[in-house]
Formats: structure tokens, sequence, C-alpha cells
């Protein structure tokens, strides 16, 4: 089945760490997101990336890196400069212009 | 760029009853929309697409929206609402060009017997 797959599904992050999300997609989309959810906040985005090799910040890029160097994935480092981490995070993918799709989330939660 | 406002946080309703969700978004260029919907702890889903053609789109689970180009609007409704449609509900726009794709607040539905 085609879809998008998210791990870990929940992950706990020390103070002063850097934590990998993953993100793997086989419906051969070009574009590849990330979104960061908090309560009562909507989705908001931290990058995204149109094709292999090139990737842009979204509205909250700071703290977090990405690289896109296969088309089917696009993994997000939340690194030790993201002082608030804890949130919801989710990945879609999309042609263009259509819908995207997402995967199941991945709940980070800072011990 | 595009932004996108979803003007209730919260809607109750009652089982079998009506309801709306409204949509408002700003956009310099033409515009594709979109409504999702998510339980909890879960990603999201799609209920239904605006790329072009007819402004009534028909979707998933019963639901429809509108698009309005003069009002710059994208309300979802529901004739009838069940149990299970309580969840959250975001309305998405993204620009004609390629680019990144722009989520409202959200808003919380919750259906009650």
């Amino acid at each position: 089945d085609g879809g998008i797959t998210q791990s870990p599904k929940y992950l706990f992050r020390k103070e002063g760490q850097n934590v990998t999300l993953s993100c793997e997609q086989n419906l051969n989309h070009d574009a590849m997101y990330w979104y960061r959810q908090d309560p009562g906040q909507g989705l908001r985005l931290i990058y995204y990336s149109q094709i292999v090799n090139d990737f842009q910040k979204g509205d909250i890029a700071e703290g977090y890196s990405v690289s896109r160097e296969k088309k089917e994935s696009f993994p997000l480092t939340v690194t030790s400069a993201q002082k608030n981490p804890t949130a919801f995070y989710l990945c879609a993918s999309s042609i263009d212009p259509g819908e995207a799709f997402f995967g199941q989330g991945t709940r980070l939660t800072v011990v | 760029a595009q932004s996108v406002t979803q003007l209730d946080s919260q809607v109750p309703v009652f089982e079998e009853a009506p309801v709306e969700l409204r949509c408002n978004y700003s956009s310099s260029v033409s515009v594709y929309l979109f409504w999702y919907v998510q339980y909890p702890n879960q990603g999201l889903q799609l209920l239904l697409k605006y790329l072009s053609g007819s402004t009534l789109v028909k979707g998933i689970n019963g639901f429809e929206a509108e698009f309005n180009k003069s009002q710059t609007s994208f309300h979802l409704r529901k004739p009838s609402v069940h149990i299970s449609d309580t969840a959250e509900y975001f309305c998405a726009v993204r620009g004609d060009s390629w680019g990144k794709l722009q989520f409202g607040a959200g808003t919380q539905v919750v259906v009650t017997p």
C-alpha cells in the first residue's frame, strides 16, 4: 500500500539533545513537508522540499534542520537550539496541484 | 503569500443537526483549497478539495463546501452530523505556483446526542 510512514510514534528527548524524526513515502511525490502542531495553533510549516536536494524554510524553521537526499525520504532533526520542542510533528507529501497526504505523526516530549 | 482564517475555534452541535464551518482566505493569486479532518493523535485525512471547475465540491462522509471567489471563502457544511463527526477540521490553501500549503488554526466540532 502506498503511503507516508513516520517513525517513531512517540519520542522523548532530554534537554540539549538532538533528535531525528523519520518520514518516508512511497507515493512518488516530489514535494514533502514538515509541520508542527500545538493545541489551538493549527499546523505551522517548518520546512518543505519541492525536489530532491532542495528545501525551503517555512514559518518556524529556527532550531530545526532537514535533508532531502532521496525522493522518498525527508528526515527532520530537532536540534538543541529549539527551546520548546514538545509538540506533535506531521510529515506530508504532495503532487502539484493536488492535496497533501499525511503520516500518522510523531509526538515529541522533552523530559 | 496566502493566509487562512477559520472563524470558529469550537462548534458544538447536536446529533442529526446541520453544521457549517467557516473558512476565509487571502491570496494575491489563484488558489487551491482543501478541508481536512483530524481525529485525536492521528494525521490529517482529506475531506474534499477545490482545484477548478464547479464551485460546489462534494467530499467524503457527506460533507460539501462552496468556493466563493468574491467573498474569498470556502465554508464546509454537512446537513446532518453523527457522533463520529466529532473531530478537528482544518481549512488549507495553496497558491497556484509551487509552494507551501497554509493551514488555518482549526475548528473543533463536538457532536452530542
